[in-house]
């Protein structure tokens, strides 16, 4: 199956600071990425949808200005939590179509574990 | 809309069978399934895509009833490997990609 990779695996900061996070698609090009994130022992929420060569669309309650996702080529799309605070603590989760139709298999990446302190 | 999954939880003995149910209020398109173990990014197992549709993959196979707007996972034979949360997601109704709808998820374990 088709790999998707995440960089940073693990990441702690401090309140404040802002934290990037790169989902990539190694074997595949992927007009579309997903951005979720999961809290533990809770489901995966959809945060944004992240558009090559375009504006990222963002689910309802999801500041946009405070997730800054910049989709820079077809095989890398960047997640930046501006000013972290606690609450941000998560597990972030990319997936990318292997295609670009909704009949296409997403494949997810191995996980951004977010601690804010 | 999120799906419903059911059960939440099941435990079973190895070589028992599970099923695991996923069911939506509003019209599926497509239904995919995962398997997620703790800690872990969810690893696809299948997609279905049209009212009827079965898919099988070694021992775990899936059903989708469009009509019903439901799908079921089949576990047959459970394995050790097997235990881990299963997520059923949803898709929407366009031609292209959308992001997914996760149910809560199903924490299956398998004991010896």
């Amino acid at each position: 199956g088709a790999v998707v990779s995440q960089h940073p695996s693990r990441v702690i900061c401090k309140s404040g600071t802002s934290v990037k996070i790169e989902c990539r698609s190694l074997d595949f090009q992927a007009t579309t990425m997903f951005w979720y994130r999961q809290f533990p022992k809770q489901s995966l929420m959809l945060m944004a949808t992240s558009n090559e060569g375009s504006k990222a669309t963002y689910e309802q309650g999801v500041e946009k200005d405070k997730f800054l996702i910049n989709h820079a080529s077809l095989t890398l799309s960047t997640l930046t939590v501006t000013s972290a605070h606690p609450e941000d603590s998560s597990f972030y989760i990319c997936s990318a179509p292997a295609g670009g139709a909704r009949t296409d298999t997403q494949y997810f990446g191995p996980g951004t574990r977010l601690t804010v302190l | 809309q999120q799906p419903v999954q059911s059960p939440q939880a099941v435990i079973l003995r190895e070589g028992e069978d599970a099923v695991i149910n996923c069911s939506s209020s509003k019209a599926l398109y497509s239904v995919h399934w995962y398997r997620q173990k703790h800690g872990e990014a969810p690893v696809f197992l299948m997609i279905l895509l049209k009212g009827g549709e079965q898919k099988g993959h070694e021992k775990i196979s899936a059903s989708f009833n469009e009509k019903k707007q439901q799908s079921s996972l089949y576990l047959t034979a459970s394995q050790l490997s097997y235990s881990g949360t299963y997520f059923c997601g949803t898709g929407g109704s366009g031609g292209g990609a959308d992001g997914l709808t996760f149910g809560k998820g199903t924490h299956l374990i398998i004991q010896p």
